[in-house]
Parts: C-alpha cells; structure tokens; sequence
C-alpha cells in the first residue's frame, strides 16, 4: 500500500540550533501539507505544497516539495522552545482524495 | 465559520463491547470527511474517508465501519470491540476550495479495557 516515512523519529536540538525533518513516498503526489502537532492536541495545518520543486517560506520556516513529487522537507531556523512538538507530512497520492500522514517527527527543543 | 465537533472526547469500554463515535461539521456544504487513529506516540492513521453521502472509502481492513448518514456527520462504529482498537481517533474535514486543509475535530480517546 501507499505509504509516506519521516525522518528522523525523534530530534532534540539546543534553542537556536536548526532542525530538519524529511518526507518520502512511495508514490507520486498530487500535493503535499504539513501540520503540527502539540502533545495532547489535534494537529494544526502549516502549509500545502503543490508544484514539483516548490519552496515556500514561513518566517523561520522552510517547507520544498521534490522535483518528483514524491519527497518534501521542512527545515526550521534557529530554533525556539515554541516549535517542540511532532510535525507530520501528509501526502495526498494522485487521483485519490486521500491523505496519507507521514510517521512524524517529534521535535524538543532544549533552552 | 467553519467548525468541526467530534463527541465523546473520552470513553474506557471493555473488550466485546460496541462502539460509536460521531462527528459533525457546521458552516460549509459537501466536505471530504475522514477517520484516523493515532496510537500513543505515533503518527496517524488513516482509518475511512468519505466524498459523500453514503460514499465511504475503507483504508485498513478490521472491526470498524463508517457511516454518513448526512451530508456533515461522520459516524465511526464497531460491534465488538478489541484491545488493539485503543486509541485517539481523529475526525477531520476539507473542501476542495482554497489550501484544502485538514480541519481536525478536539478528538476522541477510547480506552479498551
């Protein structure tokens, strides 16, 4: 079946280090979000990518969609101890209406 | 505005018992519907979606079913329920218009015991 892996599980940092997570699918992608997910909540929409090779820049983030559109990165600048907790891709396969979450990656960030 | 009410928020059922978890959502007409799981710690599971009244999509096969009675309620049920099934179930919603993001509902956490 279709599935969407992150890397790493786990990553702590020091505050004002950067952080990376990285997405990848086994199938190619009509679009792909990021959300964010704080402990005991639900998650909470970031962005959505949809153009092969595309970057979008939040603030301190960065979100960039492959050129297959099978794989996604979202990289965080200098840290802060607002961003902890476990960010997810999810990618919607083509031709379906579905969204497959990615394993998440949970971020501490340490003062 | 849009808003998304999933009940009950907690339940502990014993093993064999059944289930029902509903969700509604208010302000917005023929959204794309769906169920997840997330198990302590892990990332989310898609469970059902759904694109219409009565159309549901099963993603993993097991215990559980889904309804949609309406066009803006999303049922989850099983008969009998199984230690496994413990979990935080998600139900979200989206249209098609603008980012089509996922608007999750404050989620239910079942217990089995």
């Amino acid at each position: 079946g279709q599935q969407v892996m992150q890397i790493p599980q786990y990553q702590h940092v020091q505050e004002g280090e950067d952080f990376t997570t990285y997405c990848n699918s086994s199938t190619t992608l009509s679009n792909i979000q990021w959300y964010k997910q704080r402990p005991g909540g639900h998650p909470v929409f970031l962005i959505q990518l949809v153009k092969s090779g595309e970057v979008k820049k939040q603030k301190r983030l960065t979100f960039q969609f492959g050129e297959a559109k099978k794989n996604s990165s979202l990289h965080i600048t200098a840290t802060q101890t607002t961003d902890v907790g476990t960010y997810f891709c999810a990618g919607r396969p083509s031709g379906t209406y579905k969204y497959i979450f990615g394993t998440g990656t949970r971020l501490k960030v340490l003062a | 505005s849009q808003t998304i009410h999933q009940w009950p928020a907690t339940l502990v059922q014993p093993v064999g018992s059944p289930l029902s978890l509903e969700c509604t959502v208010e302000g917005t007409s023929n959204p794309n519907l769906y169920w997840y799981r997330q198990a302590a710690g892990r990332g989310l599971q898609l469970l059902f979606y759904s694109v219409g009244i009565g159309q549901i999509s099963s993603e993993v096969p097991q215990n559980l079913s889904a309804s949609r009675p309406q066009d803006r309620q999303f049922i989850l049920s099983s008969k009998k329920l199984l230690l496994s099934d413990s979990g935080f179930y998600l139900c979200a919603w989206r249209t098609e218009q603008d980012t089509g993001e996922l608007f999750f509902g404050e989620g239910s956490r079942l217990t089995v015991l």
